[in-house]
């Protein structure tokens, strides 16, 4: 167990829909990182938060939006979903901005029909 | 060209022997990161080693070491005394550390699956 909690662990939903994918840091981690993992694509870095604020952006869609908030928790928000946005969407956590082991979560399964 | 290279999709091992999965690494910055983390069919991404790069010594964690050649820009994960829980994927990720604001996500390579026969 890395201490990274991610709910839901599965979503199935329609195209167009929008949902939200919410992520708990290891206590006392400051960073939080979204992850995208595709088939084709692989891993890839979606956002960076650190404190509250955003740090980095990697390929991340504009119908994508992510936010942490006071209590560190993240939560990520996918709109007008496509198929091709099923993917396995991970959480992951540091104790610093630029330092430390990144600790992922579960991933949440998201499948768009 | 790609920052993380893994060239072996898929590798087999005989139980309580040794494997090595390759990585190779590309970068013009000097401080950089180097990870492995297990995937098993399960889904969930396992941090299993880190080293870093102004590390003098090989990193190592239980059965799991890194052999880190900097000057060849490679990072190898040996495990020692296979288990049938080992078969998984396995990536190798960099995170580069750059001047200012920064960016320090992981770049991930493709993986490799690793099986290990009884």
């Amino acid at each position: 167990d890395s201490g990274v909690t991610q709910t839901p662990k599965h979503l199935i939903t329609a195209t167009g829909q929008r949902v939200t994918l919410r992520c708990s840091p290891r206590s006392g981690d400051l960073s939080v990182y979204w992850y995208q993992q595709s088939l084709d694509q692989g891993l890839q870095f979606l956002i960076q938060y650190y404190n509250g604020e955003e740090r980095a952006k990697g390929n991340i869609l504009e119908r994508f939006s992510a936010q942490q908030f006071p209590d560190l928790h993240s939560e990520l928000n996918l709109s007008s979903l496509e198929l091709g946005d099923s993917a396995l969407y991970f959480c992951a956590s540091s104790v610093g901005e630029f330092t430390g082991e990144l600790f992922f979560g579960e991933g949440s399964r998201l499948t768009v029909l | 060209a790609q920052k993380i290279t893994q060239t072996q999709p898929g590798m087999f091992v005989q139980e309580k022997e040794a494997v090595t999965l390759d990585c190779t690494y590309d970068t013009s910055d000097p401080s950089y990161g180097l990870f492995w983390y297990k995937q098993p069919s399960s889904g969930e991404m396992i941090f299993l080693i880190y080293q870093g790069s102004y590390d003098q010594q090989n990193a190592t964690e239980g059965r799991y070491s890194l052999n880190f050649q900097k000057a060849r820009k490679s990072a190898n994960l040996v495990i020692s005394a296979s288990q049938l829980g080992d078969s998984a994927m396995y990536f190798c990720a960099m995170r580069e550390g750059h001047s200012g604001a920064g960016s320090y996500q992981l770049t991930f390579g493709k993986g490799t699956k690793l099986s290990v026969i009884p």
